[in-house]
């Protein structure tokens, strides 16, 4: 049964248009949300995150929406890059313990 | 410097072989992980240990068990590999305190031949 669920495997964008990645759970205790980013034979790297208490985070050209009702977010990359090009994977947490559970990820990538 | 590291990077091995991977992390983070991604690319939690304690051990056979010498290591040791144990193994640090947000090492790629 998987919580977090990345339907798009795959996502192509030219580069200096969006990027909007979707993500979608189940479990309402989720409380804290993040994205990481995956470039191959590398570890996943943190990107953005946000609290189930907000709606929305900025982090230069990163936006994470958040919503609750839905329960779906989104990331929204303005303006992609080549160097974007990667894995992106959500995240969901809850519990004292911190635990995490994940996404398939969606493999972005962004054309010159 | 690099902040979570795992030795070794690759590791081929044969069925039933006992194994090592080890990770170090130097973010003075009180909190480690393993998390396994197969084949599938499914990045799943396997243990989570908080000042060397263990709190998370999620269904995973007895074959392995993690070890914490203290609170900048976490090692993983496999007995008796298995072809399904084949798989990329990560991994992670954070601060139990803050927030959700974990730093992971480089990963390492385990084939059972």
């Amino acid at each position: 049964d998987q919580q977090v669920k990345q339907n798009s495997p795959s996502l192509s964008v030219q580069e200096g248009r969006i990027s909007i990645l979707n993500c979608d759970y189940t479990n309402s205790m989720f409380d804290y949300f993040l994205w990481y980013k995956k470039y191959p034979a590398e570890g996943p790297t943190f990107l953005i995150s946000i609290s189930s208490i907000k709606d929305k985070n900025e982090d230069g050209r990163f936006t994470v929406f958040l919503n609750k009702s839905a329960k779906h977010l989104s990331l929204h990359i303005v303006p992609s890059q080549p160097g974007d090009s990667a894995v992106y994977f959500c995240a969901a947490g809850t519990g004292n313990n911190r635990k995490l559970i994940w996404g398939l990820g969606t493999s972005l990538a962004v054309n010159p | 410097d690099t902040a979570v590291s795992q030795t070794p990077k690759y590791l081929v091995t044969q069925m039933g072989n006992d194994k090592s991977i080890k990770c170090e992390q130097n973010l003075g983070h009180d909190t480690m992980y393993w998390y396994k991604q197969d084949s599938k690319k499914f990045l799943k939690i396997m243990f989570s240990y908080n000042n060397k304690e263990l709190i998370i051990n999620e269904t995973v056979p007895n074959r392995f068990s993690p070890k914490s010498p203290d609170k900048a290591h976490l090692n993983l040791h496999i007995n008796s590999l298995e072809l399904g144990d084949s798989a990329v193994y990560f991994c992670a640090s954070s601060h139990q305190g803050s927030s959700y947000e974990q730093y992971f090492g480089p990963g390492t790629r385990l084939t059972v031949t």
